[in-house]
Order: structure tokens, then C-alpha cells, then sequence
């Protein structure tokens, strides 16, 4: 199986602060990696895939980078609603498997 | 647009059968989409069980599979989790996920993602 492996796993912000998240895999995935929000008590949501495709309807504030074995998920200018829990997610070859999460806090 | 929404017991005895069911509104199972199920044990992170294509192809993860079965209803538009002989180490919110493709095969190259969530479904193992 492939590991991903999230740092920080957790990290204290302030609003208008730039936020860099790193996932690393264990093996090369290409590009093949994406990037979910959670909020406690709610689903995960979608994101960026295919390492640097932004979703439709997320804001421009978030990107993407990297390719093979190191990505970086990054918050330009980090809002009331960006504190949550980051995971990253490979799906280059099965089982698909996701890094720890990286939580996000108020500094 | 599309939605989903996860059913089936809340409590499981110790070697039972956990089942749930996730509904699909708003648009075809039977689309050349994939679907999957995802669980999240009490304060960890997310855990990939399996996928479904509306023709009834699988993959499951290893670690699980001689536990697992994913089963699709298209005349329900449905698609069903079981796992059997649960244990507490099973317990954990539950949910079902669209994989949106643009390919039969679903390929990395034609997968963007688990872009559509229910809502989950929280299910104890526990006499």
C-alpha cells in the first residue's frame, strides 16, 4: 500500500495568514493526489485533484502543487471558514489511501 | 444535482453483518461514474473500503476484503455496504462517495476525485 504521510498535523494560524500544507507519498503517484476540507461533525469535501485542479466553486485562495512523491496543499489568505481538517488522498493505484489530516486552528 | 444519503442500523453486535445502503438522487447510478464507501473511526482519519461500477466491477482494499461486499440496485438506484463479522475496531462513521469519470474504466487519468459526499452514517459495534 502506499503511505501518505501529512505534516504538519496540526498547525495554528491567524486569519490573513498564507498556509502551506505538505503530503508526502511513499512511492510515486504521479499526480495523481487530492486535497479534501473537513469540518467536524461533516463529510469531507473535494477540494483540489489531480494534484493542482482546483473543484468547481472553491475558492481561488486555495492551490495545489507537486508531482511524484511530494505535494503542497496552500491557503493564500486564510479565512474564518478555512479552519478545518486537510487530507490528502493518493488514488494512483489501489487501495487508495489517505494521509493523517493536518488541522487547522486559531492562533 | 446529484446527492447522496447513507441508511442502515446504527448498532451492530460483535460478529454480526454491518449493511447500509446509499441512495442516489438527482441523477443515474448508471452513469459512468463509480461508487464508493469511505468510514472514519471516532477521531482518526478517513479510511477507503471500496468502489462499485453500475455494471457491478469492484475493487476493494486488501486489508478488508475477505469482509466486504458492495452490491448495486439500479433499479432502486442504489448501491449497499456489507461487512461481516464486525468487530469495535469496525465502528466509525460511514460514507458513501461519487468518484466522478469520464471513462468506463476510470482510470487516474479520467478520475476527478470523490466529488460528491452523503452525509454519513455512524455505526457502533457493541453488545
Amino acid at each position: 500500500d502506499i503511505q501518505m504521510t501529512q505534516s504538519p498535523s496540526t498547525l495554528s494560524a491567524s486569519v490573513g495568514d498564507r498556509v502551506t500544507i505538505t503530503c508526502r507519498a511513499s512511492q510515486s503517484i504521479s499526480s495523481w493526489l487530492a486535497w479534501y476540507q473537513q469540518k467536524p461533525g461533516k463529510a469531507p469535501k473535494l477540494l483540489i485533484y489531480k494534484a493542482s485542479d482546483l473543484e468547481t466553486g472553491v475558492p481561488s485562495r486555495f492551490s495545489g502543487s507537486g508531482s511524484g512523491t511530494e505535494f503542497t496543499l496552500t491557503i493564500s489568505s486564510l479565512q474564518p471558514d478555512d479552519f478545518a481538517t486537510y487530507y490528502c488522498q493518493q488514488y494512483n493505484s489501489y487501495p487508495w489511501t489517505f494521509g493523517q489530516g493536518t488541522k487547522v486552528e486559531i492562533k | 444535482q446529484v446527492q447522496l444519503q447513507e441508511s442502515g442500523p446504527g448498532l451492530v453486535k460483535p460478529s454480526g453483518t454491518l449493511s447500509l445502503t446509499c441512495a442516489v438522487s438527482g441523477g443515474s447510478i448508471s452513469s459512468t461514474n463509480w461508487w464508493n464507501w469511505v468510514r472514519q473511526p471516532p477521531g482518526k482519519g478517513l479510511e477507503w473500503i471500496g468502489k462499485i461500477y453500475h455494471s457491478g466491477s469492484t475493487n476493494y482494499d486488501p486489508s478488508l476484503k475477505s469482509r466486504v461486499t458492495i452490491s448495486v440496485d439500479k433499479s432502486k438506484n442504489q448501491f449497499s455496504l456489507k461487512l461481516s463479522t464486525v468487530t469495535a475496531a469496525d465502528t466509525a462513521v460511514y460514507y458513501c462517495a461519487r468518484e466522478y469519470c469520464t471513462n468506463v474504466v476510470c482510470s487516474p487519468t479520467h478520475s476527478y476525485g470523490l466529488d460528491v459526499w452523503g452525509q454519513g452514517t455512524t455505526v457502533t459495534v457493541s453488545s
